[in-house]
């Protein structure tokens, strides 16, 4: 079946640590996008990439990176300049120049 | 920049009865697409519906429809004969239909509202 994975599901991280989260997807999608979900925040655009080796800073970049090597993934690192990482971290990816962007189910991400 | 808005933050109906969820948004642009996304327990973010805005005729898929008024920017959800498994965050979502660059075809989500279903 054809989607979008996001792994792990539950991710913990010792203050000073990098961490990487996993998004591929096998829908030939050419965009994909990171967003985070705070409670009460609704969700906050962080990278997004509209084809292979480019993306494009969101509204949220600060403390995150992420790499585009393959159309099929886009993982996303929160680095230890991200100051409160702690969140719901949602991947999505869409067609161009159709306009639905399909979800994965999300990895929660503590800081402990 | 674009902002969508959502004034309600909770809502809630009883069993098979019908709520609407407001949204309302701001842009300048002419050509655009707008979403309601429904967010369960799970937390996995499943489209309801859209509607282009080019389009007068207000979309609907199966008990979801909208009322999109465009000079008014305003884009409600209504659901009908509600159900249980209709409990879950709405996120209402614009989108441009424009390539006007950089971030053209990203999302732009409201806040939330969180609809209760009463038995």
């Amino acid at each position: 079946d054809g989607g979008i994975t996001q792994s792990p599901k539950y991710l913990f991280r010792k203050e000073g640590q990098n961490v990487t989260l996993s998004c591929e997807q096998n829908l030939n999608h050419d965009a994909m996008y990171w967003y985070r979900q705070d409670p009460g925040q609704g969700l906050r655009l962080i990278y997004y990439s509209q084809i292979v080796n480019d993306f494009q800073k969101g509204d949220i970049a600060e403390g995150y990176s992420v790499s585009r090597e393959k159309k099929e993934s886009f993982p996303l690192t929160v680095t230890s300049a991200q100051k409160n990482p702690t969140a719901f971290y949602l991947c999505a990816s869409s067609i161009q120049p159709f306009t639905e962007a399909f979800f994965g189910q999300g990895t929660r991400l503590t800081v402990v | 920049a674009q902002t969508v808005t959502q004034s309600q933050p909770e809502m809630s109906v009883q069993e098979a009865e019908t709520v609407t969820l407001s949204c309302t948004y701001d842009t300048s642009e002419s050509d655009y697409y707008l979403f309601w996304y429904k967010q369960p327990p799970s937390r996995q973010m499943i489209l309801v519906i859209r509607q282009e805005a080019y389009k007068q005729q207000n979309a609907t898929e199966n008990r979801f429809s909208v009322n999109f008024q465009k000079a008014a920017k305003s884009f409600s959800l209504k659901i009908s004969d509600s159900q249980l498994g209709d409990a879950a965050m709405y996120f209402c979502a614009y989108r441009s239909a424009q390539d006007s660059g950089a971030g053209s075809y990203q999302l732009t989500f409201g806040k939330g509202t969180k609809l209760s279903v009463i038995p």
